[in-house]
């Protein structure tokens, strides 16, 4: 079974503190995701990785980066967290997008993130 | 946006009977996939039709896709109280290699 690892389950921060998410997945998946959670919202998309070192950015960018050094490990990074980050964030990982028909997505169990 | 649209978006139902959720979606997709959350978990990957099929089962799960309507549903038969839990439909869009969500519908099944 796949398994994808959030570093945290849950995160307190401040105002203006770098905040760090990690996310580590075994099965040598080529595709690594973040999402964010928002009640009646839905899942969005900040950023995805089809490879490493490479990124693209999702739907709602902005106030976040990522890093992919290595395969398995996926990072979100918040530069100078505000509260409107205060969410829940999803890493997820698939194969790859070249695969036909698809793949789908295998999730880890989130980082409830709350900014104060 | 190119986020989908489920409906309804909370549904309650009786155990043993059928539940209903609908999708739909923006613009040509390579499949569409459905999951499911348990509170406060990650989701989990239920079943996942591409677009050149109509009809997709999964134990007590039937998946349909129309494509020129732009839709699909998730019927569950014979509910239980275990698949209370929120249902998403996600799409994988053509050139874009990004799946996008939308934003849910919750299933209540009362014992």
């Amino acid at each position: 079974d796949v398994k994808v690892t959030q570093s945290s389950r849950y995160l307190v921060k401040r105002t203006g503190e770098k905040v760090f998410l990690e996310c580590v997945q075994d099965m040598d998946h080529e595709n690594m995701f973040w999402y964010r959670q928002d009640p009646g919202l839905g899942l969005r998309l900040i950023y995805f990785s089809y490879d490493v070192k490479m990124k693209e950015k999702g739907d709602i960018p902005e106030g976040y980066s990522v890093s992919r050094e290595k395969k398995e490990r996926f990072s979100l990074i918040l530069e100078s967290a505000s509260t409107n980050q205060t969410s829940m964030y999803l890493c997820a990982s698939s194969l790859s997008q070249w695969r036909v028909g698809g793949s789908p997505l295998h999730f880890g169990n989130g980082t409830r993130l709350t900014v104060t | 946006s190119q986020q989908g649209e489920e409906d309804p978006q909370a549904l309650s139902i009786q155990e043993g009977e059928n539940a209903t959720m609908n999708c739909s979606y923006k613009t040509s997709i390579n499949n569409l996939q459905w999951y499911r959350q348990n509170s406060g978990r990650g989701l989990v990957h239920l079943i996942l039709i591409r677009s050149n099929e109509r009809e997709k089962h999964s134990g007590r799960l039937r998946v349909t896709l129309d494509t020129s309507k732009k839709s699909s549903s998730l019927l569950i038969t014979a509910s239980r109280a275990a698949d209370t839990a929120s249902y998403f439909c996600a799409t994988e869009y053509t050139g874009g290699f990004k799946t996008i969500f939308g934003a849910g519908t919750r299933l209540f099944v009362k014992a």
